[in-house]
């Protein structure tokens, strides 16, 4: 069956860093979504990709989707104690269920 | 933002004893969904659930599991006779109008088995 991995699966930064994920699907996508988790909460929706090499930034963070549509990262530039949580891609293999990476979970020390 | 509310948020049974999760997804949704989430660990798929009836389902959704949506509100998630195993929190979520629309989680319930 379908599988996606993220790494690393741990990421700890000083607050003004910057950081990246990286998630790799065993197939190929049709669309990948971005989760957030804060620690004891539930995962918020942060953004889909659907284009071969699409590129979307939201303010301090930028979601590439690769050239083959089995590889996503998302790059959080200057970090802040705000963006603490784990980061899950979610990947669309063209059927009717997303399939959840394992996460990173990032630390920011002040 | 409309939210999906699931209740209780926590629920404590003995091993063998049945649980109904609650959800009450999004008004205007059509897609359902329930996760769980071991302690630390992936958001793991169960279940989707479309026009009354499950469109997929996990090796994790086995016998034991069934889901209903009774009255086009709520969207239940039951486990006949619950294991040590299924202790986790079970987030429900809802989509809009179509498979690839972002999910809506709710906050999750804790379910802990003894």
């Amino acid at each position: 069956g379908q599988q996606v991995m993220q790494i690393p699966q741990y990421q700890h930064v000083q607050e003004g860093e910057d950081f990246t994920t990286y998630c790799n699907s065993s197939t190929t996508l049709s669309n990948i979504q971005w989760y957030k988790q804060r620690p004891g909460g539930h995962p918020v929706f942060l953004i889909q990709l659907v284009k071969s090499g699409e590129v979307k930034k939201q303010k301090r963070l930028t979601f590439q989707f690769g050239e083959a549509k089995k590889n996503s990262s998302l790059h959080i530039t200057a970090t802040q104690t705000t963006d603490v949580g784990t980061y899950f891609c979610a990947g669309l293999n063209y059927g009717q269920n997303f399939v959840f990476g394992p996460g990173t979970r990032l630390s920011v020390l002040p | 933002e409309p939210e999906v509310t699931q209740t209780p948020s926590h629920q404590v049974t003995q091993m063998g004893q049945e649980v109904i999760l609650r959800c009450v997804p999004i008004s205007n949704h059509l897609y359902f969904y329930w996760y769980r989430q071991i302690l630390g660990q992936k958001v793991e798929f169960l279940v989707s659930f479309y026009n009354n009836e499950i469109s997929e389902k996990s090796e994790i959704f086995d016998d034991q599991f069934s889901v209903e949506r009774p009255d086009g509100s709520n969207f239940t998630l039951k486990i006949r006779s619950t294991k040590l195993e299924d202790s986790a929190m079970y987030f429900c979520a809802s989509a809009g109008t179509s498979w690839a629309e972002k999910l809506f989680f709710g906050s999750g319930t804790q379910l802990s088995v003894l």
